[in-house]
């Protein structure tokens, strides 16, 4: 069955600082997709990245960087540093090729980026 | 695009009372989901369409119903609102699983029962 797990249900931070939130999941397919979405203050769901299973390039978009490792079913989020407007909460999700939807959600982390 | 819209954005219910969902796509996505977010918590996935005149279950379905008539609209249906239900509803669509598209969401709707 899948399963998403993020084990840190909250982090603090001072502006500046780097932080890493941790994503890790279980599937039995050969072809999955991961997601990270944000949840600021607003409630909104933010699309941050997606990665398909076959791809395990690590991605740096800006401030923010991913590190895809399939050997520990890894799929963890770099924040560089971070700035009060990255005070959110974080999900990690993950997509099954050959279900759709059970596109399944981590239960998140919340951050807060202190100034 | 609007993308996927939700209404209503907020709303409270008795406890026994009724209430439609409203979710509409502009996007022509095969499909459709409805999330609920409890407080605190990720969310979890109540039902899905893959297609029109298809649904089916997800994780948490009991205590509400869905249809899909037309490629555009999936509402969400709560016959008997229970406190239970308090929560944070959200629709999402999707094309196809290929890696170039990703999942929609809309705006929310949150949801008192009181």
């Amino acid at each position: 069955a899948q399963k998403v797990t993020q084990a840190q249900t909250e982090i603090s931070v001072v502006e500046k600082e780097d932080v890493t939130l941790d994503c890790v999941y279980e599937t039995r397919d050969t072809t999955y997709y991961l997601f990270w979405y944000k949840q600021p203050p607003s409630g909104e769901l933010v699309f941050l990245i997606r990665r398909n299973s076959f791809d395990e390039q690590n991605e740096i978009s800006g401030r923010y960087s991913w590190n895809f490792q399939k050997s520990t079913s890894s799929f963890n989020f770099t924040i560089t540093a971070s700035q009060v407007v990255d005070s959110a909460v974080y999900f990690c999700a993950l997509s099954e090729a050959s279900y759709g939807q059970n596109f399944v959600f981590g239960p998140g982390t919340r951050l807060s980026v202190l100034p | 695009n609007a993308g996927v819209t939700q209404t209503p954005k907020f709303r409270i219910l008795k406890i026994g009372q009724s209430m439609t969902l409203q979710c509409t796509q502009d996007m022509n996505h095969n499909y459709m989901y409805w999330y609920r977010q409890d407080p605190g918590m990720g969310l979890k996935l109540i039902y899905y369409s893959v297609g029109a005149g298809i649904t089916d279950k997800g994780e948490v379905p009991n205590g509400y119903n869905v249809s899909r008539s037309t490629t555009e609209d999936f509402p969400l249906r709560l016959e008997l609102a229970a406190p239970s239900q308090t929560s944070v509803y959200f629709c999402a669509s999707s094309y196809i699983l290929n890696p170039n598209y990703g999942y929609t969401f809309g705006s929310g709707t949150r949801l008192t029962v009181v």
